[in-house]
This record gives C-alpha cells, structure tokens and sequence, in this order.
C-alpha cells in the first residue's frame, strides 16, 4: 500500500461548481498535514495546513480525519485559476514530508 | 526574504554523461535542504536532505549523489546518467512553520 493516495483525476468541473478531493494515508505516527498547489511545470507551492479541527481559507476548507486516515480539501465556487494538481502532503519522519502523486483539477467556462 | 536559486532550469544529456545541479539560498542561514525528483506523472520522491555543511542523508540507493559545501549551497551530481533519472529535480528548505518551500526547479532529460 501506498504511504498516500490520491485519485489522479482529472476532475474536470465548471466555473462556480464545489469540487472535493480526499487523499487517504497508512503511517497513523504523521503528525502534520498539508496541501500543496502544483501549476504545469511549476514548483509545488503551499496552499493551506490541515488541522485536525478542520480550517479554512477564504473558499478552501481543509479537513483532517485521523480515525480513518484521510484529509480533504475542499474548493467552493471554483475559479479557472484553481486549475491545478492538488497534492497531498504530510510528515513522514524526522525533517521529512511525504508527498502524493497529485489530483488534476481541471476548471472549464 | 528566503529565495532559492537553481540552476541550470533546463538540460538534456545523454546516457552516461556527468550531472551537476546547484541550488543555492538567500535570506537565510544554516537551512535544513532537501533534493526532491518528480518524474511524469509521479508524486515527489525525496532523493537527499541536508541538515548541515557536510551533513547529507541519502533517501533511496541510486547513482545519484548530493553535496554541502557552504551553508547555503546544496549540490546534485551523478557520474553517468541513467535514463530513469529523467525528471523534475526541486531543492527545497524547511520553514519553521514545517512548510516546504521549493526552487523553480531543475527539468532534466536523459537521452
């Protein structure tokens, strides 16, 4: 098993549409959670940490279930900017962090 | 302001050719960095971290080897390329607030 998965997508949706993507994890020691925001051959940018009482950023909610061992993010009123690959990210040890392969999201006129 | 220079952004080179990439930072000092490939349509692997000058962790056996030779200087060298080591090459530092923080990284093509 995977240590984090992701559905590849692509999410394809329209401006305006509520999009989410969970990501699941197997190392239940990880003690900090994130998503990152990848543009086309671009470096991986952060986007918001994931507390474990959920938070949010304007029209991004992030969500942390640790009991079943999956995040969430949440993006409401979708933008064609938030195009992107979505990754999810954690820790995985001592000053390392365990990325995702990444969810496609795709946003249409 | 942390920045994070890497260089060069572009390269093809052939099978059993010589690699070196330089990463270095500003804005900061005595940075934990870490060496990142992400190939097509793969998720990041971390390749090496560093926590100090002369102090490099090897993540995963390969024929890739990294350098620190001055605090704010990470290097990525091989001796002979193979054609698996195709990808996007990222140097990163760590924030206190545990976030990563990337170079606009390195894409390499080995022909």
């Amino acid at each position: 098993r995977k240590e984090v998965e992701q559905d590849p997508g692509p999410f394809n949706v329209p401006e305006g549409a509520t999009v989410a993507f969970n990501c699941t994890y197997s190392n239940s020691a990880s003690q900090s959670f994130f998503w990152y925001r990848q543009d086309c051959r671009k470096e991986p940018k952060l986007l918001m940490s994931v507390y474990s009482s959920g938070n949010e950023d304007g029209r991004f909610t992030a969500q942390l279930n640790r009991a079943s061992q999956y995040i969430s993010l949440l993006i409401r009123d979708s933008k064609l900017s938030d195009s992107a690959t979505y990754l999810c990210v954690m820790t995985g040890g001592y000053n390392k962090l365990i990325f995702g392969a990444g969810t496609r999201l795709a946003v249409h006129p | 302001s942390q920045t994070i220079h890497q260089w060069p952004a572009t390269l093809v080179q052939p099978v059993g050719s010589p690699l070196s990439l330089e990463c270095t930072v500003e804005g900061t000092s005595n940075p934990n960095l870490y060496w990142y490939r992400q190939a097509a349509g793969r998720g990041l692997q971390l390749l090496f971290y560093s926590v100090g000058i002369g102090q490099i962790s090897s993540e995963v056996p390969q024929n890739l080897s990294a350098s620190r030779p001055q605090d704010r200087q990470f290097i990525l060298s091989s001796k002979k390329l193979l054609l698996s080591d195709s990808g996007f090459y990222l140097c990163a530092l760590d924030r206190s607030t545990g976030e990563l923080f990337f170079g606009e990284g390195s894409r390499l093509t080995v022909l």
